[in-house]
């Protein structure tokens, strides 16, 4: 089964910290995404890659950055967080024209 | 830009009937369109994908139909059970994709 991990499953942070959510993908996929997803929004894409080294913004990268440095693993940062960066964060993969698979989510909670 | 609609209300069908959900698109010519299914808390499952040139896809009791015409895609369940009760997302895109707001399904026993 493709398995898409994210590490954490829930995270409190303080206004201005810098935050690091990782995502691991095992089947080799070239796309990697990070969303967020609020209620009433539905799921909004930040940032995609398409291989390594290589990044696209999404509709709503303006607080983010990305990395990915292997083709398994795609980073999303949070500069400077802050409060309307609360939300469930879900990464992706998939081949080039392909189903998405998705992470199991992670609550990020900026107090 | 590109925007994808779905009913933005709550759909309640009763068990064992027909679910049809909507997923309107404009400002695209996708190649293929997605949909896919979430639960509260979890992530989106892929549930079934269709091509521009297939005008109907089925698997077990979805059916999903696209029309290129009229921009639009609808995606059926038959025989609805209270287990299909969840939020289905309609999703375009190639390289990019994009995701609708989504239709919560409520199968009423």
């Amino acid at each position: 089964d493709v398995k898409v991990t994210q590490s954490s499953r829930y995270l409190v942070k303080r206004t201005g910290e810098k935050v690091f959510l990782e995502c691991v993908q095992d089947m080799d996929h070239e796309n990697m995404f990070w969303y967020r997803q609020d209620p009433g929004l539905g799921l909004r894409l930040i940032y995609f890659s398409y291989d390594v080294k290589m990044k696209e913004k999404g509709d709503i990268p303006e607080g983010y950055s990305v990395s990915r440095e292997k083709k398994e693993r795609f980073s999303l940062i949070l500069e400077s967080a802050s409060t309307n960066q609360t939300s469930m964060y879900l990464c992706a993969s998939s081949f080039v024209t392909a189903p998405a698979f998705f992470g199991q989510g992670t609550r990020l909670t900026v107090v | 830009s590109q925007k994808i609609e779905q009913n933005s209300e709550a759909l309640n069908i009763q068990e064992g009937k027909t679910a049809t959900l909507t997923c309107n698109y404009t400002n695209y010519s996708p190649a293929y369109l997605q949909w896919y299914r979430q639960d509260p808390g979890r992530g989106p499952v892929f549930l079934l994908l269709i091509r521009e040139n297939e005008k109907e896809k089925r698997k077990e009791r979805l059916k999903v139909t696209f029309d290129t015409t009229l921009k639009q895609s609808l995606f059926h369940i038959t025989a609805s059970q209270p287990a299909d009760s969840a939020t289905y997302l309609c999703a375009l895109g190639d390289d990019k994709i994009i995701f609708g707001k989504g239709t919560r399904l409520h199968i009423l026993p």
